[in-house]
């Protein structure tokens, strides 16, 4: 298994495009999380999702949203871009129900550059 | 709104010296506690958590209620210890949602 993968590796756009990255879980794995890290910064919690269904959200403006899909990859949309959401973005994916703080296994990130 | 703090940026050590990556957490209710660690051009991965109370790569992590500390601690550095380490929170009920520190650069020398 190749783990968690996320597409594509690094992303170029300028303020006010959107953008749409995308994240392939562990097979057998049906909860994804998605996370942003800033440089010099640790990992934030942006949103969760199991069973295809919203399941936590952190601080983020409604700019940022998030799917999954009936085979459990998961895309993260980010609207009106500004400078600010310049940042590695880091999807995570654990294998079952999420009250149970399941050990999260992190993709390689989506590295985005806001010009 | 829980908090996790990692007081140190950067810490060096010599090879063979011990240790110890502070980790303290703000958090009224019962945390899990965890130690991710992330290797040169590698991903985040998980190196032990609380619960667990294993020893990983000679690692080992007490959580302190009372000081609301989980520091990370090896007798022995390694050169291939060197990373950057990040303490992380999950809340009672939080489900998978991780509150991570800034991170703290260990550098093994020899």
């Amino acid at each position: 298994d190749a783990g968690v993968t996320q597409s594509p590796t690094h992303l170029i756009k300028t303020r006010g495009q959107q953008v749409t990255l995308r994240c392939s879980p562990i097979s057998g794995h049906k909860s994804v999380s998605w996370y942003q890290q800033v440089l010099g910064q640790g990992p934030q919690f942006i949103f969760q999702y199991y069973e295809k269904e919203e399941r936590g959200r952190g601080n983020f403006p409604d700019r940022f949203s998030a799917r999954q899909f009936p085979n459990y990859s998961s895309e993260l949309n980010v609207n009106a871009l500004l400078l600010g959401d310049s940042a590695l973005y880091l999807c995570a994916s654990s294998l079952g129900e999420s009250r149970w703080r399941e050990t999260q296994y992190f993709g390689p990130g989506t590295r985005l550059l806001v010009l | 709104a829980q908090r996790v703090t990692q007081p140190e940026k950067l810490l060096s050590v010599f090879k063979g010296a011990p240790v110890e990556l502070k980790c303290n957490y703000s958090y009224s209710g019962s945390p899990e506690l965890f130690w991710y660690v992330q290797y040169s051009r590698q991903r985040l991965q998980l190196l032990l958590r609380h619960i667990s109370r294993e020893s990983i790569k000679g690692f080992t992590a007490d959580l302190n209620k009372g000081e609301t500390s989980f520091h990370l601690k090896k007798p022995f550095a390694q050169e291939e210890d060197s990373a950057m380490y990040y303490c992380a929170l999950s809340p009672t009920g939080g489900g998978n949602k991780l509150t991570f520190g800034t991170g703290t650069q260990l550098k093994v020398e020899l």
